[in-house]
C-alpha cells in the first residue's frame, strides 16, 4: 500500500530565505509526482508535475526533484515571500489496480514566511 | 481556458437531509475525481470517473454516490447526512491517465 510522508509538518522562515520541502513515498512504481499548494479553505493549486522519467522540473522560483529509487521528492523554493505562505502537498497516483487517476496525498507541510 | 468549477461553493444542511454537489471539469478533460478533506483525516479519495464509468471507489459508506454525464460533468450525492460529513469536498479533472490534475475551489458542506 502506497504511503506518502511529508517532512517537516510545519515550517516558519524569514522572507528571502531559500527552503526545501520533503516528500517520501514507499512504493517506487509511480507514473508521476505532483506538488500542490493550498491556501486556507481553498482548493488545491497545481505547482509542478514530474513524470517518472524526469529528474527535475522548474517553474519560476520553484524547483522539484524526483528520485524514484530512493522514494523521495523535494520542492525547493528560492527567495521565499510572504505570499508563499500556504500548505504544500505532494501526491502520487495509486501505483497498482489498473488505470486510475486516484492520488495518494502526503499530510502536507504548513509554510509560514515571515515579512 | 476556464478551470474546474464546483457548485455550490457553500452549503448548510441538517442531519438526515441529502445533498448533491456538482463539478464541471476543464473543457476536454474526461477524468473527474472527488475527495473529502477534513482537518482530522486530511484528503480522502471518494471516487473517480472516466468517460462516464466509475473506475475507483474509496472506503466510504454507500450513502456517498456519484455519476458522470456524457459532457464529463460530474455530481456526487450524499444521503442521510451525518455531522461527520461536514467537510470541504474537492473535485479534480485531468485529460487522461498519468496527466496533470487540476482541482476546483471546493464545496464547503456544513451539517448541523
Amino acid at each position: 500500500k502506497q504511503e506518502v510522508t511529508q517532512i517537516p509538518a510545519a515550517l516558519s522562515v524569514p522572507e528571502g530565505e531559500n527552503l526545501v520541502l520533503n516528500c517520501s513515498f514507499t512504493d517506487s512504481a509511480i507514473y508521476n509526482l505532483q506538488w500542490f499548494r493550498q491556501d486556507p479553505g481553498k482548493g488545491l493549486t497545481s505547482l509542478l508535475l514530474i513524470q517518472s522519467s524526469q529528474r527535475e522540473q522548474t517553474s519560476g522560483r520553484l524547483n522539484a526533484s524526483l528520485d524514484k529509487s530512493s522514494g523521495r521528492s523535494t520542492l525547493y523554493i528560492a527567495a521565499s515571500q510572504p505570499g508563499d505562505s500556504a500548505t504544500y502537498l505532494c501526491a502520487v497516483p495509486q501505483p497498482y489496480g489498473g488505470a486510475t487517476n486516484k492520488l495518494i496525498f502526503g499530510t502536507g507541510t504548513l509554510l509560514a514566511v515571515q515579512p | 481556458k476556464a478551470g474546474v468549477t464546483q457548485t455550490p461553493r457553500y452549503l448548510i444542511k441538517t442531519r438526515g437531509q441529502q445533498v448533491t454537489l456538482s463539478c464541471s471539469p476543464i473543457s476536454g478533460h474526461r477524468s473527474v475525481s472527488w475527495y473529502q478533506q477534513t482537518p482530522g483525516q486530511g484528503l480522502q479519495f471518494l471516487f473517480e470517473y472516466f468517460s462516464e464509468t466509475q473506475r475507483n471507489k474509496g472506503n466510504f459508506p454507500g450513502r456517498f454516490s456519484g455519476r458522470q454525464f456524457s459532457n464529463s460533468r460530474s455530481e456526487m450525492n450524499v444521503s442521510t447526512l451525518e455531522l461527520g460529513d461536514s467537510a470541504l469536498y474537492l473535485c479534480a479533472s485531468s485529460f487522461t491517465d498519468s496527466d496533470e490534475q487540476f482541482f476546483g475551489p471546493g464545496t464547503r458542506l456544513t451539517v448541523l
